[in-house]
């Protein structure tokens, strides 16, 4: 099947610095990415549509100044935590489609470890 | 979004079938219905979707009730790399979004 693949698998940054997580399809094209955010022994949690081209799409509560997306690529999408705290600590997924209809798969990465002290 | 109802968690034993249910009574016509899994500190993986008829594939089948309010995802053998948590989903067409529910947490005994 398709492969996202997440970059770092796990970062730790001080408090009040800003992280990026790369978020890469590779062996397909996605014009739309999603990215999640999971808190232990919770579900998942949709934070935002990044869309090929255009401004990522951000869910209600999301604050789209402090969580910074960027999908430049038809193959890459960036999420980038602003001035880090220790409660935006969590593992961060992103997913990618293979098409433009709900018929179609979406796949995950492996998610990304956040720890910020 | 529609939302779905499954059982926090549930128990099999190595090589038994497993039937995970999944209710969605407010499914529109155009919503599909996807199966993920999760194992710990991994992303969910892909197991199966449909949308009106059964579907079959090397991990799992997804039977799917006639008036689409339910859903039941089959494994027809246990063993334990199965034991993760089991998210149905459904997926609307117009905002193409996966909205995860809280999911079941299968556990599978040798």
């Amino acid at each position: 099947g398709a492969v996202v693949s997440q970059h770092p698998s796990w970062v730790i940054c001080k408090s009040g610095t800003s992280v990026k997580i790369e978020c890469r399809s590779l062996d397909f094209q996605a014009t739309t990415m999603f990215w999640y955010r999971q808190f232990p022994k919770q579900s998942l949690m949709l934070m935002a549509t990044s869309n090929e081209g255009s401004k990522a799409t951000y869910e209600q509560g999301v604050e789209k100044d402090k969580f910074l997306i960027n999908h430049a690529s038809l193959t890459l999408s960036t999420l980038t935590v602003t001035s880090a705290h220790p409660e935006d600590s969590s593992f961060y997924i992103c997913s990618a489609e293979t098409g433009g209809e709900a018929g179609n798969t979406i796949y995950f990465g492996e998610g990304s470890w956040l720890t910020v002290v | 979004d529609a939302k779905t109802t499954q059982p926090n968690s549930m128990e099999s034993n190595e090589e038994e079938p497993v039937h995970l249910p999944c209710n969605h009574s407010t499914i529109s016509g155009t919503d599909y219905i996807h199966w993920y899994r999760q194992l710990p500190s991994q992303g969910p993986e892909y197991v199966i979707h449909g949308l009106t008829s059964n579907v079959n594939n090397r991990m799992a089948s997804l039977a799917i009730a006639e008036d689409r309010k339910s859903s039941t995802l089959i494994l027809h053998r246990a063993t334990l790399r199965d034991a993760a948590v089991y998210y149905c989903i459904l997926r609307d067409l117009n905002t193409d979004k996966l909205i995860f529910g809280t999911g079941t947490r299968l556990q599978v005994f040798p």
